[in-house]
């Protein structure tokens, strides 16, 4: 299994344009998100989903937008990337829906800058 | 509603020494607790987590933590910090609920030979 695989890896963008971060899973995970870390903030949760065509928003969620069609995949899309969406994104999946035991898989990230 | 608190955003360790990372949670309910290690330039992974079943949980590399109810507190410790033990450690907290994972803001705990 490749676990949780994040593209790209690096990426800068202008202020103003749009890009879609992709992520896939290929554990049969139910649950899927993303999450954004910045120094001294942890990690703040964006978006997640429960199954194919469910999403909800987390704690963070201007400026992104996300859509589940097939339980693999979930893309990020930023619609008009703004300095302060300079961070570093993971994706995470894990077994189940509850939050309570089950462990969650990280992605290795993509490090976006945004001028 | 449901917080994590890290006390101590670096640690410092020497080698061979008692590594103890300190995490206080708040949740309105029995909580379950994580650990997860980030490495530098990775995602982040799974040291151990409770669940309630016993409070002294062993996780991965030698790293354990005791859930102390009366402290709301979950500490990590190890009794003899490796150089491969430095990187970022953050504890995370659920309450229950399809999103609820509340994480910490990370400690980054640096070895010294």
């Amino acid at each position: 299994n490749a676990g949780v695989t994040q593209t790209p890896k690096f990426q800068v963008l202008k202020t103003g344009q749009s890009m879609t971060l992709q992520c896939a899973q290929d554990m049969n995970h139910e649950y899927m998100s993303w999450y954004r870390q910045d120094p001294g903030m942890g990690l703040r949760l964006i978006h997640y989903s429960v199954g194919a065509g469910i999403t909800d928003q987390g704690e963070v969620p201007n400026g992104y937008n996300v859509s589940r069609s097939t339980t693999e995949d979930f893309p990020l899309r930023l619609l008009s990337a703004a300095p302060s969406q300079t961070s570093v994104y993971f994706c995470a999946s894990r077994a189940g829906t509850s939050g309570r035991t089950n462990e969650q898989f990280f992605g290795p990230g993509t490090r976006l800058t945004v001028l | 509603a449901q917080s994590v608190t890290q006390l101590g955003s670096h640690v410092s360790v020497s080698e061979g020494a008692l590594v103890l990372l300190r995490c206080n949670y708040s949740s309105s309910v029995p909580p379950y607790l994580f650990w997860y290690v980030q490495y530098p330039n990775q995602g982040l992974q799974l040291l151990l987590k409770y669940t309630s079943a016993a409070t002294l949980v062993k996780g991965i590399n030698g790293f354990e933590a005791e859930f102390k109810k009366s402290e709301t507190s979950f500490h990590l410790t190890k009794p003899s910090a490796h150089m491969s033990d430095a990187a970022e450690y953050f504890c995370a907290v659920s309450s229950g609920g399809y999103q609820k994972v509340t994480f910490g803001i990370g400690t980054k705990l640096q070895v010294i030979p």
